[in-house]
């Protein structure tokens, strides 16, 4: 267990709708990222947010935008989805940046109908 | 741009056999190396990682690494592989040049043959 924790743990929804994810950093981090792995893409990374400010953009999206709230947990929100947004979602989360070691949660399994 | 190849897709080891996961990056300095682990419908977990220091590191699960900066390799290494070993590696590399993110290899798959 990494002290990661990510809800929900699967999501089914249709093209067309919203949804969020969120992520709870482990006790102490102050930076949290969001990665997507797909078949084809592999594991890509998405945003960092470090203590409630957006610290790095990766190739995120448009259509997707995340927040870190002053209690540090994130929430990623996907909108008008598409089937290729199918995906496992991953957040991680460290103590500063650059330095630190990334420790992940378990993922959002998020399935577009 | 930064980039992390693993060379074999998919490996297969007979149980108590050596194993060696490739890993090779291109990077301008010296990267901080990683190696993760995620076993089928579970999330990453860390097995070592390389900052600096000595170029030989230990992990969890028996598992070692060795950076080598001429080769710009950081190949993953166990002396006698289980079962339980079988999982999805992960090579990755991060630091401050790479804007804090994370950059994956498209990951090894590890079948142990019994």
């Amino acid at each position: 267990d990494s002290g990661v924790t990510q809800t929900p743990k699967h999501l089914i929804t249709a093209t067309g709708q919203r949804v969020t994810l969120r992520c709870s950093p482990r006790s102490g981090d102050l930076s949290v990222y969001w990665y997507q792995q797909s078949l084809d893409q592999g594991l890509q990374f998405l945003i960092q947010y470090y203590n409630g400010e957006e610290r790095a953009k990766g190739n995120i999206l448009e259509r997707f935008s995340a927040q870190q709230f002053p209690d540090l947990h994130s929430e990623l929100n996907l909108s008008s989805l598409e089937l290729g947004d199918s995906a496992l979602y991953f957040c991680a989360s460290s103590v500063v940046g650059s330095q630190d070691t990334q420790y992940f949660g378990p993922g959002t399994r998020l399935t577009v109908l | 741009a930064q980039s992390v190849t693993q060379p074999d897709i998919h490996i297969t080891v007979s149980e108590g056999a050596s194993l060696e996961l490739r890993c090779n990056y291109s990077y301008g300095a010296t990267p901080y190396l990683f190696w993760y682990v995620q076993s089928p419908g579970q999330g990453l977990q860390l097995l070592l990682k390389y900052f600096s220091g000595d170029t030989l590191v230990q992990g969890i699960k028996g598992f070692e690494a060795e950076f080598k900066r001429s080769q710009s390799s950081f190949n993953l290494r166990k002396p006698s592989v289980h079962w339980s070993d079988a999982a999805e590696y992960f090579c990755a590399v991060g630091g401050s040049e790479y804007g804090n993110k994370l950059v994956f290899g498209a990951g090894t798959i590890l079948r142990v043959k019994s």
